[in-house]
């Protein structure tokens, strides 16, 4: 089901940015991008959403490519506590959330 | 506070016996969802519920059986457990079921079937 592409895993420094690319090809007109993140051993957590424009929030930014086949998560300074497995996501119809593998992120002190 | 509540947190039982686990948000959202993370953490979709009512149904045996008594609660009920239930299930939430909305996830139930 899952219809995006990301890398299987990244390292960063903490106090670093972290840009965590995804590829989605086959996005229509009318799917949603997500991005939600998973702790050891705890639920999924949302991270952001976005349509076309970029978006910010308190967690992280979202950059999307202008024909929308790409985008590109940024957490502006990494902690110890965004290691996590972040899955970008296309809620797409019928309106269902499709988990693909992710990117497992690794936060070095 | 917590928004988006499951009991138990683990559940180890023997194969052939049914069981139930329990979920309950405080969000005052109107749609709950049942998904299903197994032993490669690939996280699935099985149930969908919306004011009540069913809305997603994915290609689940016939032996889960989810129940929503309010908007509050969507219950998950397993008859005749097989060794392959074994899994991590997780709840969530969110207000309506459209794109536009974040769900909200519980800590998950481990369940273990010998």
């Amino acid at each position: 089901d899952a219809k995006t592409t990301q890398p299987n895993s990244m390292e960063s420094n903490e106090e670093e940015p972290v840009h965590l690319p995804c590829n989605h090809s086959t996005i229509s007109g009318t799917d949603y991008i997500h991005w939600y993140r998973q702790l050891p051993s705890q639920g999924p957590e949302y991270v952001i959403h976005g349509l076309t424009s970029n978006v910010n929030n308190r967690m992280a930014s979202l950059a999307i490519a202008e024909d929308r086949k790409s985008s590109t998560l940024i957490l502006h300074r990494a902690t110890l506590r965004d290691a996590a497995v972040y899955y970008c996501i296309l809620f797409t119809l019928p309106y269902k959330l499709s988990f693909g593998a992710g990117t497992t992120v690794t936060v070095r002190a | 506070d917590t928004a988006v509540s499951q009991t138990p947190k683990y559940l180890v039982t023997q194969m052939g016996n049914d069981k139930s686990i329990k979920c309950e948000q405080n969000l005052g959202h109107d749609t709950m969802y049942w998904y299903k993370q197994d032993s490669k953490k690939f996280l699935k979709i099985m149930f969908s519920y919306n004011n009540k009512e069913l809305i997603i149904n994915e290609t689940v045996p016939n032996r889960f059986s989810p129940k929503s008594p309010d908007k509050a609660h969507l219950n998950l009920h397993i008859n005749s457990l097989e060794l392959g239930d074994s899994a991590v299930y997780f709840c969530a939430s969110s207000q309506g079921g459209g794109p536009d909305n974040e769900q909200f996830f519980g800590p998950g139930t481990r369940l273990t079937v010998l």
